[in-house]
């Protein structure tokens, strides 16, 4: 069966500094993978998605980034961060652009102070 | 784009039977989805439909009209572990990218 992990499962960092989340899923081979993030009371919005190693499209501009450098690892990134980057990031998988559905890593809550 | 409009909170009581609804526009339907998503926690897939009708696991049910625009989630035999945010989502195959836009959730308050 397929399993996505993701770390750390909470991050308190200061504003400037750096960001590294880490996305890995098991089990299956090309998958599609995504960055969410959820603010507090919203809904989910998304930030990055790829379809392969190397592939990356972003939906918002953001002082964030991605990286696929393995099939299944995904990797979400920021050099500086800002206040308004706190909130529940979660990673997902689906199996093909027109599958079934996404798999929704832990997620990963991040605040910014 | 996709707009998506579900009620923000509902409240039912234990053992009821609760719909919350989604409506959506859409150019290029290709498939509509709910998750559930307890407070603090990810998103669990629940349904998939894609055609119309009915779509029955267990306690849930999902149902779908494309012509509408619309769809429900059917949750029967409420029981408390119920209480959750319901996550409906749309995808839209028509610039191509086949990627999922999630409406804002219901909050669902299910009381003794």
């Amino acid at each position: 069966s397929q399993t996505i992990h993701q770390w750390p499962a909470t991050l308190v960092q200061p504003v400037g500094s750096p960001l590294s989340l880490e996305c890995t899923v098991e089990g299956t081979s090309n998958p599609n993978l995504y960055w969410y993030r959820q603010a507090a009371g919203r809904g989910l919005q998304l930030l990055f998605y790829s379809v392969g190693i190397g592939q990356i499209s972003s939906e918002v501009p953001q002082n964030l980034s991605a990286s696929r450098p393995q099939d299944r690892q995904f990797i979400l990134s920021s050099k500086k961060l800002l206040l308004s980057d706190s909130g529940f990031y979660l990673c997902a998988w689906s199996a093909a652009a027109t599958g079934r559905g996404q798999y929704f890593g832990p997620g990963t809550r991040l605040t910014v102070t | 784009g996709q707009n998506i409009d579900q009620p923000t909170e509902m409240t039912a009581t234990e053992g009821a039977i609760v719909q919350i609804n989604c409506t959506y526009q859409t150019s290029g339907f290709n498939g509509l989805f709910w998750y559930q998503q307890h407070a603090g926690e990810a998103p669990t897939f629940l349904s998939y439909n894609v055609l119309d009708g009915l779509e029955e696991k267990g306690r849930f049910s999902s149902f779908l009209s494309r012509s509408k625009g619309y769809s429900y989630l059917l949750l029967k035999e409420l029981q408390m572990k119920d209480s959750a945010s319901y996550l409906c989502a749309v995808r839209d195959g028509s610039g191509g990218s086949y990627i999922p836009t999630f409406g804002r959730g219901t909050s669902l308050i299910v009381h003794p």
